[in-house]
Order: structure tokens, then C-alpha cells, then sequence
């Protein structure tokens, strides 16, 4: 069966540093997307793509950077984590501009 | 820029109620997604409603769009434990580089 899957599941990283988290879709999907989920804001889109060599920006992309060099994988890089970006960041990919999400089972972050 | 709100933010109930949770907003959306997710998880969807008017049932739960395609329902019969969860709605815009809004979410508790 088609999967979308993240690693790692759960990460503690120190502020300042690099970190990057992994998006792997099986699905064969053009669409991808990186969202964070926090209490009380619902799911906000970081970055997405619409095919390989694609990145856009989205509503909170300060401080993450996405590339796309494959179908497959849209990894999310923070570029010097910040205490506020602890939080749990979701990929998903579709197939079309308004076709349903399929979403991975999340990345836990933590920045000390 | 489209926002959605959903009520309640959370919610707690007996086995057997009957419960409704309501997503709004002030834009008008071409199709909405209500998407349940459970702890540990990624949201995984449960129907998309397009026209104004839309009525969607899915075993014990129906799902209304509104007649000005600017909110939708959830209604659940006769809750079960199984129904526990976080539930998203998403609106659906014409935008096509960032298509997806979702809403804070109504979290759901069905105490047997």
C-alpha cells in the first residue's frame, strides 16, 4: 500500500543548531506539503511543492527551508532551530491542487 | 487572508449523546474537508463536501455544507468511544498556491 512516512518520530535538538526532518511518499504524488501543528493554531503550512525543482513559501516559513530534487522526498531543514519552533510538523501529499491531504504520523520537535 | 473557527474548541460527552461541532468563516470556500486525527497520528480524512446545501452522511455521522459554501456542520448520533478525537475541518480555496485553511479543531471525548 501507498505510505507517507516521517523520520525521525521524535527529535530533541539544542537551539542553533541545524536540523532536518524527513518526508517520504510512496503515493507518487505531485503535491507535497510541510504544516506544524500547536495547540490552539490548528495545522499552518510552512512550505509546499507542486513537483520536483518546486518550493513556495507558505503562511510561516521564517527560519525553515524545503527542497524537492525527487517525487519521493521533500525534506524540511531548520536552519538554526529557535525555542519556538518545538512543536509537531506534519508532511502530506496530494494529487491534485484540491484533492485530499495524506498526512505522515508527525515528527515530535523539541528545541532546548 | 481566509480563517476558519470551529465549536466548540472541546468537548466531552456520555456514550450514546448526540453532538454537533461547527466550523465557520467569513470567506466562501469552492469545497470543504473534515478530517478526524487521533493522538499520535495524522489527520486522515473523513469526507469533502463541495456544493452549498451538501448533506454527506457516513454511518453515524453527517456532515453539512453550507448554503453559502462559508461553513459546515458535523453531527454526530449516538457517540462511541471510538469517535474520540480531534476534528479538523479545512477549507478549500480558489488560491491555488496554498489551497488549504484548516480550523483549531473540536477536540472530542466519548466517555463509556
Amino acid at each position: 500500500d501507498a505510505e507517507i512516512t516521517q523520520s525521525p518520530r521524535h527529535k530533541i535538538t539544542e537551539t542553533g543548531r541545524q536540523v532536518t526532518l524527513a518526508c517520504h511518499q510512496t503515493w507518487n504524488h505531485n503535491n507535497m506539503f510541510w504544516y506544524r501543528q500547536d495547540l490552539g493554531h490548528g495545522l499552518r503550512l510552512i512550505h509546499y511543492s507542486y513537483g520536483v525543482q518546486d518550493t513556495n513559501k507558505g503562511e510561516v516559513s521564517d527560519g525553515y527551508s524545503v527542497s524537492r530534487s525527487n517525487t519521493e522526498d521533500l525534506p524540511l531543514t531548520l536552519e538554526s532551530a529557535a525555542s519556538s519552533q518545538t512543536s509537531v510538523y506534519f508532511c502530506a501529499s496530494s494529487e491534485a491542487g484540491d484533492s485530499p491531504l495524506h498526512f505522515g504520523n508527525g515528527t515530535r520537535l523539541t528545541v532546548t | 487572508t481566509q480563517l476558519l473557527e470551529q465549536s466548540p474548541q472541546f468537548l466531552s460527552i456520555q456514550e450514546g449523546e448526540n453532538l454537533t461541532v461547527y466550523c465557520n468563516s467569513s470567506s466562501v470556500f469552492s469545497s470543504l474537508q473534515w478530517y478526524r486525527q487521533e493522538p499520535g497520528e495524522g489527520p486522515v480524512l473523513l469526507v469533502t463536501v463541495v456544493t452549498g446545501g451538501e448533506v454527506k452522511k457516513l454511518k453515524r455521522l453527517t456532515f453539512q455544507f453550507g448554503d453559502a459554501r462559508k461553513d459546515s456542520s458535523l453531527h454526530i448520533t449516538a457517540a462511541q468511544p471510538g469517535d474520540t478525537g480531534l476534528y479538523l475541518c479545512a477549507g478549500v480555496g480558489d488560491n491555488y498556491g496554498q489551497n488549504f485553511v484548516f480550523g483549531p479543531g473540536t477536540r472530542l471525548s466519548v466517555l463509556p
